[in-house]
């Protein structure tokens, strides 16, 4: 398809355990972002990737999480050592541009027992 | 950071009915988005509206750039329409900021 693919859809694994979580953007889509949702609530920046600058990591949590593109392509969110708070959707989003407006994956909803 | 604050937080409306939901947001931005998240969790593109009026179908929205605030307005509701509608900006080429968003749940 034509949009952004995030997989897997579902992921439960057990606290301590370390995940990773990724996102194919659009193609030719030159930003991409992640961001958290956790249950009734709205959405979190957690980073942003654009062309081959310097993500902006300003959102992410804590230390245990990072992320890294390949170019314009892939992205892969980790979570290391996932602790019970770290349960939430996570969503990728990507745009032609910075400046213009984000298209959203179905998500990754993730469950740490 | 900016500050986006969406009302009312729950509509509950019968099938048929109009509706208007209301984003403010506490800075200039260069990029406003509304967004339905249906019940399976999927965040739907509505409008991408940092000025001006669009309409698509029984949806319609307007940004008040100048006075901070957007509308948008579902006429003729039906039940498909019910999930969590977002509003979110940003700032130049930047991370969007999410309101906490209006559940509307349409009844038959």
């Amino acid at each position: 398809g034509a949009g952004v693919s995030q997989s897997p859809s579902n992921k439960v694994t057990e606290k301590g355990k370390d995940v990773e979580l990724r996102c194919d953007p659009i193609s030719g889509h030159t930003a991409l972002y992640w961001y958290r949702q956790r249950l009734g609530q709205g959405l979190e920046f957690l980073i942003y990737f654009q062309g081959n600058s310097a993500p902006d990591k300003s959102g992410l949590p804590s230390d245990r999480f990072s992320a890294e593109r390949t170019g314009e392509s892939v992205s892969t969110l980790t979570i290391q050592r996932t602790q019970q708070e770290d349960s939430a959707v996570y969503l990728c989003a990507s745009s032609l541009q910075g400046t213009q407006p984000q298209h959203f994956g179905d998500g990754t909803r993730l469950s740490i027992l | 950071g900016i500050q986006v604050e969406q009302s009312p937080p729950d509509l509950i409306l019968q099938e048929g009915a109009n509706s208007t939901l209301r984003c403010n947001f506490s800075d200039s931005v260069n990029n406003l988005q509304w967004f339905h998240q249906n019940p399976w969790g999927q965040l739907i593109n509505l409008f991408y509206i940092p000025s001006g009026t669009k309409q698509n179908g029984r949806l319609s929205a307007t940004t008040v750039a100048t006075e901070r605030y957007s509308l948008l307005y579902i006429s003729s509701s039906q039940t498909t329409d019910s999930g969590v509608y977002f509003c979110a900006v940003s700032q130049g080429a930047q991370k969007l900021v999410f309101g906490q968003g209006t559940r509307l749940t349409i009844n038959p």
